[in-house]
C-alpha cells in the first residue's frame, strides 16, 4: 500500500532550535497538505501545494515557520526559532487532483515538544 | 461559530449498539471527509463524499447537502471502534480541509 511518510516521528528540543519536518508524499499525488493538530485547537490547516506551488499559507506564523516543496518527491516544514507554543503533532497529507473522488492520505505524524 | 460543528463530543456504547455522530457545517463544500484517529496513532480516511449515501462494512455515511449535514453510522459497534471520529469540508474551488473538533467514541465490552 502507498503511503506518505513523516520523518522524524517524535522530535523534542529546546526553544530557540530550528525545526525541521519532512514529508514524502505517495508518488503521483499533486497536492500536499501541513496540519496541525493540538488539544486546545483540534486539526488546523497551516499550508498546502498543487503541482508544488503553494496555494494557501494564511494558517501558518509567517515569521517562524516556512513550508517549500524543492521537487515532488519531498516537502518540508521548517520551525526557526521555535517555541514552546509550538508543540503539537504535525501531519502531512497528500491528494490528487487528477482522481477525482479521492480523500487525502494523512501520514502517522510528527509529534513535536518543544521545552 | 466554527464552520463545522460536530455531536456529540463523547459518546461511550456497549458493544453491539448503534451509532450515530452528526455533523453540521456552514460553508458551501464541494466535499465532506469522515476521518478515523486511534489514540496515538494517525488518521484514515473513512469517507468522502458530496451526495447521498456510502456504506463499508459496519460503517455508513450520509449527506444531505440542503440541509448542511452528514451522519456517520456504525451498526454492531465494537470495542476497536473506539477512536475520534473527524469530520471535515472541502470548501468549493479548494482542496482544503476545514475540520470539527471530533467526537471520542468509547465502545465497551
Amino acid at each position: 500500500d502507498a503511503r506518505v511518510t513523516q520523518t522524524p516521528r517524535h522530535k523534542v528540543t529546546e526553544m530557540g532550535q530550528e525545526v525541521t519536518m519532512r514529508c514524502q508524499p505517495i508518488l503521483g499525488h499533486n497536492t500536499v497538505f501541513w496540519y496541525r493538530q493540538t488539544m486546545m485547537q483540534g486539526l488546523e490547516l497551516l499550508a498546502y501545494f498543487r503541482n508544488r506551488a503553494p496555494l494557501d499559507d494564511s494558517g501558518m506564523p509567517k515569521d517562524r515557520f516556512s513550508a517549500e516543496m524543492p521537487d515532488a518527491t519531498l516537502a518540508t516544514l521548517k520551525i526557526q526559532p521555535s517555541e514552546p507554543r509550538d508543540s503539537a503533532v504535525y501531519f502531512c497529507a497528500s491528494g490528487s487532483t487528477r482522481q477525482g473522488d479521492q480523500p487525502q492520505h494523512f501520514g502517522d505524524g510528527t509529534r513535536l515538544s518543544i521545552l | 461559530k466554527n464552520e463545522v460543528e460536530q455531536s456529540p463530543q463523547n459518546l461511550t456504547a456497549q458493544e453491539g449498539e448503534f451509532i450515530t455522530i452528526n455533523c453540521s457545517y456552514s460553508v458551501g463544500i464541494s466535499a465532506l471527509h469522515w476521518l478515523q484517529q486511534h489514540p496515538g496513532g494517525g488518521i484514515v480516511s473513512l469517507f468522502m463524499l458530496s451526495s447521498g449515501k456510502k456504506k463499508h462494512g459496519r460503517l455508513i455515511a450520509t449527506i444531505n447537502i440542503q440541509e448542511k449535514h452528514s451522519s456517520l453510522h456504525i451498526t454492531a459497534s465494537h470495542p476497536r471502534d473506539s477512536a475520534v471520529y473527524i469530520c471535515a469540508v472541502s470548501p468549493h474551488n479548494t482542496d482544503k480541509l476545514i475540520f470539527g473538533t471530533g467526537t471520542r467514541l468509547q465502545v465497551f465490552p
